[in-house]
């Protein structure tokens, strides 16, 4: 079974300043890792996603994210954030040898960007 | 192209109740998965369907089900509503059925049990 612990319910960043949003996974199989982004009352959508390959994913809107396995970690960074990246970042995590697109996710991070 | 269409979007029940949500994917998108969110319990799997065929089941009671059509479209049932399936009900679609593809994601049907 899978398990996502996202560390910090809510990060209150200021405007342009970098931010870094934690994720650990647990997983006795290998998964793919995602970062999902949720504006207030809109559904979710993907910022990235790690499937294999280079280390280092890059998203939509300036985000990027690292995936380390020896420590079972995928933090989304951004080193400059705008008022409108204010809302909820959810990290979830798939099984890679599931025969289903079943998501596993985290508690979710608020980011409150202030002015 | 339209995105994941979900309807309703807001709708209120009372206990005792049954709802059904539908669920319109992306076209050509085979696969849909459903999701409950909720403040306490975060974002839980529900089921997936996958070729009108359930693929995957989340732990929850039988009283949730669901369905897929032949177009590919879905809905979801819940019988005898009990207060605590008020929560934001998610669909999501993807191309096929490998892991790995991106799901996308509808804005979701507010229920709220009175």
């Amino acid at each position: 079974a899978q398990s996502v612990t996202q560390l910090d319910s809510q990060v209150p960043v200021f405007e342009e300043a970098p931010v870094e949003l934690r994720c650990n996974y647990s997983s006795s199989v290998s998964v793919y890792l995602f970062w999902y982004v949720q504006y207030p009352n809109q559904g979710l959508q993907l910022l990235l996603k790690y499937l294999s390959g280079s280390t280092l994913v890059k998203g939509i809107n300036g985000f990027e994210a690292e995936f380390n396995k020896s420590q079972t970690s995928f933090h989304l960074r951004k080193p400059s954030v705008h008022i409108s990246d204010t809302a909820e970042y959810f990290c979830a995590v798939s099984d890679q040898g599931g025969a289903t697109n079943k998501l596993i996710f985290g508690t979710g991070t608020l980011l409150a960007v202030q002015p | 192209k339209a995105g994941v269409t979900q309807t309703p979007r807001y709708l209120i029940k009372t206990r005792g109740q049954q709802v059904t949500l539908s669920c319109s994917p992306i076209s050509g998108h085979r696969s849909v998965s459903w999701y409950q969110q909720t403040p306490g319990q975060g974002l839980q799997f529900l089921f997936e369907y996958f070729s009108e065929t359930q693929r995957n089941k989340g732990n929850f009671p039988g009283r949730f089900s669901g369905r897929q059509f032949s177009n590919s479209r879905s809905e979801m049932n819940v019988s005898t509503l009990e207060l605590g399936d008020s929560a934001l009900y998610l669909c999501a679609s993807s191309p096929a059925g490998e892991v790995g593809n991106t799901i996308y994601f509808g804005e979701g049907s507010w229920l709220t049990v009175v």
